[in-house]
């Protein structure tokens, strides 16, 4: 089975970096991802990770320890829109294509 | 264009009803999926079809029975509504090959209320 863990709610300023942690365990890994929803609709794409490292897109990072069984996203230059929640999501090895999603991190951007 | 569209997008029904979900992508992938969201926002898989082949199966009542009529569609057809079964129930497409990220793509999304 898998099990993964994020921080339920996080508050950041306009303009300051913010940091998601995801933990997990899984029987067998295939790929980590990272969502956004906002509230009201679709999830939708933003990092995956495979490998350990960093992966950089713009303003967004994601992050990979799979010795750790760790990862985060970072997201810099935070601006009003990024408030949203972010589901860091798990691919075990079994068939289908299956993705575990962690509960999500509310994140609130303040002016 | 809509890659991954459903509808309704909004249903109140009253327990005991029977109703459907239709799902199409116009992505050209060959599996599609069935997610559902409760009110705690957890994001949980229902279903899992791979070019019309059920695959994924978890653990969801019989009541829940889904329909590939080819790899372009797949319906969600619930029996008997329960209160309980008041969720925003997500369709989503993915192209699964070897090397790739098999990127996870979501619908809009289905308000379901059962009063």
């Amino acid at each position: 089975g898998q099990n993964i863990d994020q921080p339920t709610e996080m508050t950041a300023t306009e303009g300051a970096i913010v940091q998601i942690n995801c933990t997990y365990q899984t029987s067998g890994f295939n790929g980590l991802f990272w969502y956004q929803q906002h509230a009201g609709e679709a999830p939708t794409f933003l990092s995956y990770n495979v490998l350990d490292g960093l992966e950089e897109k713009g303003r967004f990072s994601s992050f990979l320890s799979r010795s750790k069984g760790y990862s985060y996203l970072l997201l810099k230059e935070l601006q009003m829109k990024d408030s949203a929640s972010y589901l860091c999501a798990v691919r075990g090895k079994a068939a289908g294509n299956k993705l575990t999603f962690g509960g999500g991190t509310r994140v609130l951007v303040k002016p | 264009d809509t890659a991954v569209s459903q509808t309704p997008k909004y249903l109140v029904t009253q327990m005991g009803n029977d109703k459907s979900i239709k799902c199409e992508q116009n992505l050209g992938h060959d599996t599609m999926y069935w997610y559902k969201q409760d009110s705690k926002k957890f994001l949980k898989i229902m279903f899992s079809y791979n070019n019309k082949e059920l695959i994924i199966n978890e653990t969801v009542p019989n009541r829940f029975s889904p329909k590939s009529p080819d790899k372009a569609h797949l319906n969600l057809h619930i029996n008997s509504l329960e209160l309980g079964d008041s969720a925003v129930y997500f369709c989503a497409s993915s192209q699964v090959s070897e090397g790739s990220g098999n990127t996870i793509y979501f619908g809009e999304g289905s308000w379901l209320t059962v009063v």
